[in-house]
């Protein structure tokens, strides 16, 4: 069964250094995997999504992630912390086909930077 | 074009009540996907619509019920409400729900049963 584990719940850094947000999944299909950003009182936002098309895939606000099968992970980075990035960031993977419409989300990680 | 919209943003109940939350999807999209945010569970899938039919639901009790319009417009509704209800309710909506589609959020209606 699909399954999404964020190695943190929470992460701290200062502004201006990099950031990284833990990802690994099980899936038994060829997965599809997000990264959605929630900042308070606020739905979510989509800012990335792995298609199978490349490992590597950017996002908005600067944030990339890269797919690697062989570790089954999906980590989230950003070069540079902006005191704007303090939100809770959810790994989300999709069942296959037939399961329409099903987001599993990860547990969340919060990301607070510090001055 | 407008995102999705969810109406109310904030619910205030007593246990026993019932309550309905509102989901406009984004013009043109026809799936749309219900969630529930608690601090203790994390965010779990309810139930999915599309051209008015239940095609997909998670593991909720059956007080937990929706429907959806030929707008696809659609409405959940919780009967007999009970404290640990309280909770953020996300919908989403997709061009068509499938698996490698992105599924757009709304900003949540936030219900606090008392």
């Amino acid at each position: 069964a699909q399954s999404v584990t964020q190695l943190d719940s929470h992460v701290s850094v200062s502004e201006g250094t990099p950031v990284l947000l833990r990802c690994n999944y099980s899936s038994s299909y060829s997965p599809s995997l997000f990264w959605y950003v929630q900042h308070p009182n606020k739905g979510l936002q989509l800012l990335l999504k792995y298609t199978s098309a490349a490992t590597l895939v950017k996002g908005i606000n600067g944030f990339e992630a890269e797919f690697k099968k062989s570790e089954t992970s999906f980590h989230l980075t950003k070069p540079s912390a902006h005191m704007s990035d303090a939100a809770e960031y959810f790994c989300v993977v999709t069942l296959g086909s037939g399961n329409t419409g099903k987001l599993i989300f990860g547990q969340g990680t919060t990301l607070q930077v510090k001055p | 074009k407008a995102g999705v919209t969810q109406t109310p943003r904030y619910l205030i109940k007593t246990r026993g009540q019932q309550v309905t939350l509102s989901c406009s999807p984004i013009s043109g999209h026809r799936s749309v996907s219900w969630y529930q945010q608690t601090p203790g569970q994390g965010l779990q899938f309810l139930f999915e619509y599309f051209s008015e039919t239940q095609r997909n639901k998670g593991n909720f009790p059956g007080r937990f019920s929706g429907r959806q319009f030929s707008n696809s417009r659609s409405e959940m509704n919780v009967s007999t409400l009970e404290l640990g209800d309280s909770a953020l309710y996300l919908c989403a909506s997709s061009l068509a729900g499938g698996a490698y589609e992105v599924q757009y959020f709304g900003a949540g209606t936030r219900l606090s049963v008392l």
